[in-house]
């Protein structure tokens, strides 16, 4: 089951320098998607949020992009921090009235390094 | 700042034993939801339960599995006889809007 893919399984970053990471979806019924932040031994930590009515989602250092046509989004993190890295998830769903499974994407591995 | 916890935070067990792993979900939330991570692979939804029953459940969680929120408060998973491929990380979240919030997770490890 591959409806939601992250084909870079991880990304090097110079501290202050966008971090950015992408992701792909094959599933025209999702119409939320969000970001995650996971730390190893801990829960995904929620970061941001995007409806499929918008395209765009700011929040701090994070903005979230999303292209409906090309079904792709990406998350941008502007200026990186050593304190960003992490494992980065992208997730999914469909019919936001409803219960809302989480479909996840396989990560990236985001390193920010001084 | 509210947060999901999960218990215990390491559970091992010995193939065909009942595990019950727990989660105190954020208080005001309504729909409650458990996914597994199987090491190195995607984290993987397995159920969803809201106003005191399944909402949808995925083909892993099959007749060995159950879930209950036995007292307002509780959420917990059981595996009434586990095999070895059910080791992995457990989450928990819960949510009141449409972000899902996720507890630290069980690793349930299956000799």
């Amino acid at each position: 089951d591959q409806q939601v893919k992250q084909n870079s399984p991880s990304l090097s970053v110079q501290e202050g320098r966008i971090s950015i990471l992408n992701c792909d979806y094959t599933n025209s019924m999702f119409d939320y998607f969000l970001w995650y932040k996971k730390y190893p031994a801990e829960g995904p930590t929620f970061l941001i949020s995007i409806s499929s009515i918008k395209d765009k989602n700011e929040d701090g250092r994070f903005t979230v992009f999303l292209n409906k046509s090309a079904k792709h989004l990406s998350l941008h993190i502007v200026p990186s921090q050593p304190g960003d890295s992490a494992v980065y998830f992208c997730a999914a769903s469909a019919g936001s009235g409803g219960y809302n499974k989480l479909i996840f994407g396989a990560g990236t591995r985001l390193a920010v390094h001084p | 700042e509210p947060e999901v916890t999960q218990t215990p935070s390491h559970q091992v067990t010995q193939m065909g034993q009942e595990v019950i792993l727990r989660c105190v979900p954020i208080s005001n939330h309504l729909y409650f939801y458990w996914y597994r991570q199987i090491l190195g692979q995607k984290v993987e939804f397995l159920v969803s339960f809201y106003n005191n029953e399944i909402s949808e459940k995925s083909e892993i969680f099959d007749d060995q599995f159950s879930v209950e929120r036995p007292d307002g408060s509780n959420f917990t998973l059981k595996i009434r006889s586990t095999k070895l491929e059910d080791s992995a990380m457990y989450f928990c979240a819960s949510r009141s809007t449409l972000e899902q919030f996720f507890g630290p997770g069980t690793r349930l490890t299956v000799l």
